[in-house]
């Protein structure tokens, strides 16, 4: 069965610095990768996603994520982070193996930007 | 188009009261997730439909929960009796289906629902 890692639960940063957020996935087939952002008591939005092509993706906001096949990652970059970034960051994938028509959710990573 | 519409935004009933969740997706998306969030176990999901018609139950926790899908704008989650480990915020989301699995989804802004 799919499955997604997120190696951090919670990542502290300060303002400007750059961050990187990870995640691992495991699957043997062809996969769609998200990225999704939920700001304090809102829902979950979709920050970028892969499809098909190139490897590197850009987002909303002024993030990015790569995807590594070899490595099974699709970790989320910002190369900046504001006070405003901070907030709950899902990855999560769909596509064949994931039991029906499902996107598996990773536990996720809050974010907390410090000024 | 309004996204995806979800009723009440808060909910504080009693132990053993029946609780009603309400969702409105996206018009012309054929599929629709019913998710609950809670710190101690992430974002779970309950129950989905295709086409009105629901296709995997098995995240719903016992039968105190139920979901029905009368029609394509519309869907409920019932919670009956209610119980103070239900409280959580409670999210429907809505998605369209482009082929090979590719699955996007659309999240509401949820309902957090309390139990005394």
């Amino acid at each position: 069965a799919q499955s997604v890692t997120q190696l951090d639960s919670q990542v502290p940063v300060f303002e400007e610095a750059p961050v990187e957020l990870r995640c691992n996935y495991s699957s043997s087939v062809s996969v769609y990768l998200f990225w999704y952002v939920q700001y304090p008591n809102q829902g979950l939005q979709l920050l970028l996603k892969y499809l098909s092509g190139s490897t590197l993706v850009k987002g909303i906001n002024g993030f990015e994520a790569e995807f590594n096949k070899s490595q099974t990652s699709f970790h989320l970059r910002k190369p900046s982070v504001h006070i405003s970034d901070t907030a709950e960051y899902f990855c999560a994938v769909s596509g064949a193996n994931t039991g029906g028509f499902k996107t598996i959710f990773g536990a996720g990573t809050r974010l907390f930007v410090k000024a | 188009d309004a996204g995806v519409i979800q009723s009440p935004r808060h909910e504080v009933t009693e132990m053993g009261q029946e609780v009603t969740l309400r969702c409105k997706p996206i018009s012309g998306h054929d599929y629709l997730f019913w998710y609950r969030q809670t710190m101690m176990r992430g974002l779970e999901l309950l129950i989905y439909f295709n086409n009105n018609v629901p296709i995997d139950d098995s995240g719903m926790p016992e039968d105190r929960f139920s979901a029905k899908m009368p029609n394509a704008s519309f869907s409920t989650l019932k919670i009956q009796p209610s119980e103070p480990r239900d409280s959580a915020v409670y999210f429907c989301a809505s998605s369209f289906d482009r082929g090979s699995s590719y699955n996007e989804q659309f999240f509401g802004p949820g309902t957090r629902l309390t139990v005394l």
